[in-house]
């Protein structure tokens, strides 16, 4: 079973913090993606890496940024935060290309 | 370029039968599926690839018509527990950056 974990799992901040969503995982994935998902919508990704101080922007346009500094720690940042920000974020990762994607539970982030 | 996944929505009592299916206008590398239930994560079902193979569940069954870009997940004597959205994700390059259609709705019934 996949061991990637999410933390928080709900956050309700206000306009203009700074947050920081953490994800791990315990597989020694080297790829590692963020996704965006409104309720009831497909997943956008925003992020991805391919390992170690290796990322580089999804499809989806976003303010957010990421960093890889270890191979099990993907983190991502909003500098400030709005209410556009309101979104569910998921972290997922892969063992190769051709391999399934782990999701791990979420960060469910409202931004008020 | 996001897949497009049809029908939208489906409802099936436990024990029928139903396809789900997703179109891509690009020439792809590979399929993905997977199912999310309400407030949790995606879990994958299965991967289609380019040349035939597959990787994923047994007792899942999926096809992908690689001359139309198309794959479908066939869901066999349905039960309760395959209420969902299916999400089929499609790459093309072989670096798993998977596009996310808008999903199937699944609802089993009694």
């Amino acid at each position: 079973e996949a061991d990637i974990y999410q933390t928080p799992r709900y956050l309700v901040i206000g306009t203009g913090k700074k947050i920081t969503l953490e994800c791990s995982q315990t597989m020694g994935h080297d790829k590692m993606y963020w996704y965006q998902q409104d309720p009831g919508m497909e997943l956008h990704l925003i992020h991805y890496s391919y390992g170690v101080n290796s990322t580089e922007k999804g499809d989806l346009s976003s303010e957010s940024t990421v960093s890889r500094i270890r191979t099990e720690h993907f983190p991502l940042t909003l500098e400030s935060a709005r209410p556009s920000h309101t979104s569910q974020y998921l972290c997922a990762s892969s063992e190769s290309g051709d391999s399934p994607l782990h999701f791990g539970n979420g960060t469910r982030l409202t931004v008020t | 370029q996001q897949p497009v996944q049809s029908p939208q929505a489906v409802i099936l009592r436990e024990g029928e039968d139903a396809v789900i299916n997703c179109s891509s206008s690009k020439a792809l590398y590979s399929v993905h599926w997977y199912r999310q239930k309400h407030g949790e994560a995606p879990v994958f079902l299965m991967i289609l690839l380019k040349g035939g193979e597959q990787k994923g569940h047994e007792k899942i069954s999926a096809s992908f018509n690689e001359k139309k870009q198309q794959s479908s997940l066939y869901l066999t004597a349905s039960q309760l527990s395959y209420s969902g959205t299916y999400f089929c994700g499609t790459e093309m390059g072989g670096n798993n950056r998977l596009a996310f259609g808008k999903g199937n709705q699944v609802v089993v019934i009694p």
